[in-house]
């Protein structure tokens, strides 16, 4: 079965400079969650879509910002990259309404800054 | 903020039962306890959930106490493979998921 995809897997950017992570969602789900996660640290929830509106927002950096796409795919664009935005960052879809209330992950995209 | 307590880590030997508690006394009537998986440096990954009867699924069994205070998620047969941290969630006021510190479980040969 598809799941959520996300590219790049792997991204080295210097300090200052701007990286986009994008995220595909599972076809048919119509949410989208960003999330990052730092070196030792746990999940922290960033932004959500739903229907391509913001449907949530967390502790997102104001040098961040994301949006979704009439495809449902999302992308978070983040500028002035510091060192600490090194993390991993997930993406994670999911189909409003559902019982189950599963967020379905993808592997991850990895940033580095230098 | 995450409402719930777990202990920080755990260990289990293989093909033992691996028995993960959570606190979740803030918990109300209509509200479902979430677990979810991260193994190492991989996305989270969904286990099961359950509202106030046990649930088993081919992952594992969710035990939750008749006062939905606190619950133990149960992997019957442990692997070296279930080596991962353990997330309890809940209530969840939205769809999103908001990630406490888990139990770091560590299955040993």
């Amino acid at each position: 079965a598809a799941g959520v995809i996300q590219s790049p897997r792997h991204l080295i950017k210097e300090k200052r400079e701007t990286a986009t992570l994008k995220c595909y969602p599972i076809p048919r789900h119509d949410t989208v969650y960003w999330y990052q996660q730092g070196p030792g640290q746990d999940p922290q929830f960033l932004i959500s879509f739903y229907e391509k509106m913001q449907s949530d927002k967390g502790s997102i950096p104001d040098r961040f910002s994301a949006q979704q796409f009439s495809d449902y795919h999302s992308e978070l664009n983040m500028s002035s990259l510091e060192l600490g935005d090194s993390a991993l960052y997930f993406c994670a879809s999911s189909l409003a309404g559902t019982n189950t209330g599963e967020l379905f992950f993808g592997e991850g995209s990895r940033l580095t800054v230098l | 903020d995450a409402k719930t307590t777990q202990p920080t880590s755990m260990d289990c030997a293989e093909g033992r039962a691996a028995n993960l508690p959570c606190n979740h006394s803030t918990i109300s009537g209509n509200e479902y306890v979430y677990w979810y998986r991260q193994i190492h440096s991989q996305g989270p990954q969904y286990i099961i959930h359950g509202l106030k009867n046990n649930e088993t699924n081919e992952m594992a069994s969710l035990i939750i106490t008749e006062d939905r205070k606190s619950s133990t998620l149960i992997l019957p047969h442990a692997t070296l493979r279930d080596t991962a941290v353990y997330y309890c969630i809940g209530p969840r006021n939205t769809d999103k998921l908001i990630f406490g510190t888990g139990t770091r479980l560590q299955v040993f040969p």
